[in-house]
């Protein structure tokens, strides 16, 4: 799995966008990114993922460069409940394949 | 919405006791995972299971360590003697697919070892 890099804390305004950004400049053509989210002592929650287009879902926008050497997660109106570490992981797709989990980014919503 | 169970969400127990934590993943899944961590450190992958069979673990997951789908429905993992630096939360997740999948994690197991 390529190795990501992740700003250890961000803070966000309640309401406002947040844009988590995540490197991953060896990532390989076949290579996923993945993000997912831990709110405090809870389970890992899956966010979004893609591999080189941009991808929205309900909760969230991923944002892959073209050299797809970073990218961004964007939650578009940031609440307290968002408050998280968040993790993006560059993984190969397959069966049953192991996620490993970085240290992450501690986004902190302030109201 | 469907989501992974885990039981119990405390586990107190003496070392060199054996524990068996249980999971029950989302019903159409068919890949399994067991992750952990420790306070404040990472989650760590210890094994993924698929097709009644162990398909990668990790070095953590030892000789002490044990997983099994006892029936159609729950997935467990056995700690066969246990020791202090085992304490730590117990995460279980599960796919539906293995290409482009999602992990979905359960709400994990608290398991403290005195």
């Amino acid at each position: 799995d390529a190795k990501t890099t992740q700003p250890p804390s961000m803070d966000c305004a309640e309401g406002r966008a947040a844009n988590l950004p995540c490197n991953h400049s060896t990532i390989s053509g076949n290579e996923y990114v993945y993000w997912y989210r831990q709110i405090h002592s809870q389970g890992p929650q899956y966010i979004i993922h893609g591999l080189k287009n941009n991808e929205t879902n309900e909760m969230a926008s991923l944002i892959i460069t073209e050299d797809r050497k970073s990218s961004t997660l964007i939650l578009p109106h940031a609440t307290l409940r968002d408050t998280a570490v968040y993790y993006c992981i560059a993984t190969l797709s397959g069966s049953a394949r192991q996620l490993t989990f970085g240290s992450g980014t501690q986004l902190t919503v302030l109201p | 919405e469907p989501e992974v169970t885990q039981t119990p969400s405390h586990q107190v127990t003496q070392m060199g006791q054996e524990v068996i934590l249980r999971c029950v993943p989302i019903s159409n899944h068919l890949y399994f995972y067991w992750y952990r961590q420790i306070l404040g450190q990472k989650v760590e992958f210890l094994v993924s299971f698929y097709n009644n069979e162990i398909s990668e673990k990790s070095e953590i997951f030892d000789d002490q360590f044990s997983v099994e789908r006892p029936d159609g429905s729950n997935f467990t993992l056995k700690i066969r003697s246990t020791k202090l630096e085992d304490s730590a939360m117990y995460f279980c997740a599960s796919s539906e697919r293995g290409a482009s999948y999602e992990q979905y994690f359960g709400p994990g197991t608290r398991l403290t070892v005195t």
